[in-house]
């Protein structure tokens, strides 16, 4: 069925350092990827999104490329701030499979400290 | 314009009672899917509605049953709680049954005793 793995955190950085996290899936039909932000005690927030390969979403800084030929969709940020501490979760859509219903990660916990 | 909206914030019940939860979309939309988020989890969906209808549904019991008004709010019913069914519980609404980007609301956290 379909999937999405996301690296296991928590993750740790220091201000200005470069991040990734990785996500692969597994998708039946032809997915839409997305990644949603959780800030504490909030719910989930799009932060981007792709919906067909070799697309680029991009958002506040953040960027993930849609790759079909390793099924994966890591996102990346080039310097990090502490205002990014949060829960990332990657996440797809399968047109004709989940009808537009989104499948999650099990969600990457992202502290950055000054 | 407001976001979506949920109710009550958080709520503690017992093993064995029911609980109802309730969802307003965001203005414009007309489709509502719910998803139970357990602690250091993502969110699992459990249903959609949509035309008042229940549109999909996910790996979920009976025991989890839900409603949408004609004012395309919704509520979440879950009946003979679990001390499994402590979660944050996600409303998320869309446009045309979720071909579009769903929008979440803050959660109700449930906490069964």
């Amino acid at each position: 069925g379909d999937s999405v793995t996301q690296m296991e955190g928590p993750v740790t950085l220091s201000e200005e350092a470069f991040l990734t996290i990785n996500c692969t899936y597994t998708a039946t039909g032809y997915p839409s990827l997305f990644w949603y932000v959780q800030y504490p005690g909030e719910g989930l927030q799009l932060l981007l999104k792709a919906t067909k390969a070799d697309d680029k979403g991009s958002n506040k800084g953040f960027e993930a490329t849609y790759r079909k030929e390793t099924t994966s969709f890591h996102l990346e940020k080039g310097s990090v701030q502490v205002s990014d501490s949060a829960v990332y979760f990657c996440a797809l859509s399968v047109y004709g499979g989940s009808q537009g219903n989104l499948i999650f990660g099990k969600g990457t916990k992202l502290s950055v400290k000054p | 314009d407001a976001g979506v909206t949920q109710s009550p914030t958080h709520l503690i019940k017992t093993r064995g009672q029911q609980v109802t939860l309730r969802c307003s979309p965001k203005s414009g939309h007309d489709t509502v899917s719910w998803y139970q988020q357990a602690l250091g989890q993502g969110p699992q969906f459990i249903f959609q509605y949509y035309e008042e209808e229940e549109r999909q549904r996910g790996n979920f019991p009976d025991r989890f049953s839900g409603h949408q008004f004609p004012n395309y709010s919704s509520e979440l019913n879950v009946n003979a709680l679990l001390l499994g069914d402590s979660a944050l519980y996600l409303c998320a609404s869309s446009l045309f049954a979720g071909l579009n980007e769903q929008f979440f609301g803050p959660g109700t956290r449930l906490t069964v005793l």
